[in-house]
C-alpha cells in the first residue's frame, strides 16, 4: 500500500491556467506538508498543515493555496499559472509535533509540473 | 535561521568502494535531527539514515552509517560496499525538535557509481 501518494504524477499547463495537485497519506499522521524542488534540485518547504490548520506558510505567493479537508488529505490549488511554477512539488507526512514526536518526514512520488 | 551546506555538488566511487558525503549545519538549537535522503532518477524521496542530535552514538543502517559531529556541525554519510543502486542525489536535512517541523535541506550530491 502507498503511504504519501500525489496525484497526477505529471502535469503540463499552458500559462494562466489554475491547477490542483492532490495529496494523501494512509499513515494515520496528523502532519503534511508541500514542498518544491526547482530545476536545480532545491527542495524548499512551501506549506504545512497540522489537523488540517495551516502551521507553516513560507512567503509562497497567494496564487498558491493549499487546502486540507482531513488531516489525511493536503491538496495544493495554483491558480494563474506562471512559467516559474515549473518544478516538481513533493507531499509530506508526519507524526504529530505537538507530541513532541520524533517521527520522519514520508514523502510521495512527486509530482512534475511544467508550465508552457 | 538554519542552515544545510553540502559542499559537494557531485561526487563519484568505484562500485564496491567506500564514499563519504559530506554536509555542514548552522543552528543555535541544542535538540534537533538530521537526516540524509535518497533521490533517485525515479524522483522519490526516500529516507536513508536518521540522527538524533543527543545521542552521541552515529547512526548506521546497513551499508549506511553517519559520522555525526555536534561541536563541529558536521554529518557526514559513509556508504560502504557501493552499490550500482546507490547512484542518486543525496540530500542532507535538518529539523529542530520543536516548533517548527519544516525539513531545511541542503542542496544535495550527485553521487555516480562506477561500475
Amino acid at each position: 500500500d502507498t503511504a504519501v501518494s500525489q496525484t497526477p504524477k505529471y502535469l503540463v499547463t499552458q500559462m494562466g491556467n489554475d491547477k490542483s495537485i492532490k495529496c494523501e497519506q494512509n499513515l494515520g499522521h496528523d502532519t503534511m506538508y508541500w514542498y518544491k524542488q526547482d530545476s536545480k534540485k532545491f527542495l524548499k518547504i512551501m506549506f504545512s498543515y497540522n489537523n488540517k490548520e495551516l502551521i507553516i506558510n513560507e512567503t509562497v505567493p497567494n496564487r498558491f493555496s493549499p487546502k486540507s479537508p482531513d488531516k489525511a488529505h493536503l491538496n495544493l490549488h495554483i491558480n494563474s499559472l506562471e512559467l516559474g511554477d515549473s518544478a516538481v512539488y513533493f507531499c509530506a507526512s508526519s507524526q504529530d509535533f505537538l507530541a513532541g514526536s520524533k517521527e520522519t518526514q514520508y514523502f510521495g512520488p512527486g509530482t512534475r509540473l511544467l508550465v508552457l | 535561521a538554519q542552515t544545510v551546506t553540502q559542499s559537494q555538488p557531485e561526487m563519484s566511487v568505484q562500485e564496491a568502494e567506500t564514499v563519504t558525503l559530506s554536509c555542514t549545519y548552522d543552528t543555535s538549537e541544542s535538540d534537533y535531527y538530521l537526516f540524509w535522503y535518497k533521490q533517485p532518477p525515479s524522483r522519490q524521496m526516500i529516507l536513508v539514515i536518521r540522527q538524533e542530535a543527543y545521542k552521541q552514538q552515529n547512526a548506521t543502517e546497513n551499508r549506511f552509517s553517519v559520522n555525526f559531529q555536534k561541536a563541529a556541525k558536521s554529518f557526514s554519510l559513509k556508504i560502504s560496499d557501493s552499490q550500482l543502486g546507490d547512484a542518486a542525489m543525496y540530500f542532507c536535512a535538518y529539523r529542530p525538535n520543536f516548533g517548527n517541523e519544516k525539513l531545511t535541506f541542503g542542496t544535495g550530491t550527485r553521487l555516480t557509481i562506477i561500475p
